[in-house]
């Protein structure tokens, strides 16, 4: 079936580690999204890219750094810069390009980090 | 810029009873709006969307929607909940403007329905 996998499910790690959270979508969509969600204070989002190779920070990227060198991977490194990493973190693609994209995004399952 | 307010944190309803969801937007653009819905640890799921047309939307499991420009809302209903209607609901909002969509929808904090038995 067509879908976003995102791995691991449930991650903990030690204060100062950096941690990579996999992303992977065989739906032959151009653009995807990483988004932070806490409790509250909805979906705020870490960065973006519409095209292989290229990306572009969201609203709250400090701390965070991504790759795009494949069109279907888009892993979300969690640096020890970030000062409250523990969240639920949600990736998401969007398969229309250019003036079509309406916004429109498809969801994985989400991976909650734990920093003890 | 747009943003999206949900004027509801927790919304409780008795089993069987209609539910309003409320969804004000702000934006200086045409928009297209979005309802997705978020059960415990797991990913969205789309609800319903508004691109053009018919102002009154119908989405998946008996939920619809109405834009109303003049006001800018977009507010959710179901006639008649049921327990599994339990969850949190997201109102979502990306600019018509050319590829406006392509930096991703900006959201609302969300909506805790929860459902009195």
């Amino acid at each position: 079936d067509g879908g976003i996998t995102q791995s691991p499910k449930y991650l903990f790690r030690k204060e100062g580690q950096n941690v990579t959270l996999s992303c992977e979508q065989n739906l032959n969509h151009d653009a995807m999204y990483w988004y932070r969600q806490d409790p509250g204070q909805g979906l705020r989002l870490i960065y973006y890219s519409q095209i292989v190779n290229d990306f572009q920070k969201g609203d709250i990227a400090e701390g965070y750094s991504v790759s795009r060198e494949k069109k279907e991977s888009f892993p979300l490194t969690v640096t020890s810069a970030q000062k409250n990493p523990t969240a639920f973190y949600l990736c998401a693609s969007s398969g229309l390009a250019g003036v079509a994209n309406t916004g429109e995004l498809f969801f994985g399952e989400g991976s909650r980090l734990t920093v003890l | 810029a747009q943003s999206v307010t949900q004027l509801d944190s927790q919304v409780p309803v008795f089993e069987e009873a209609p539910v309003e969801l409320r969804c004000n937007y702000s934006s200086s653009v045409s928009v297209y709006l979005f309802w997705y819905v978020q059960y415990p640890n797991q990913g969205l799921q789309l609800l319903l969307k508004y691109l053009s047309g018919s102002t009154l939307v119908k989405g998946i499991n008996g939920f619809e929607a109405e834009f109303n420009k003049s006001q800018t809302s977009f507010h959710l209903r179901k006639p008649s909940v049921h327990i599994s209607d339990t969850a949190e609901y997201f109102c979502a909002v990306s600019s018509q403007a050319s590829g406006g969509g392509a930096d991703g929808l900006t959201f609302g904090k969300g909506t805790h329905l929860i459902i009195q038995p």
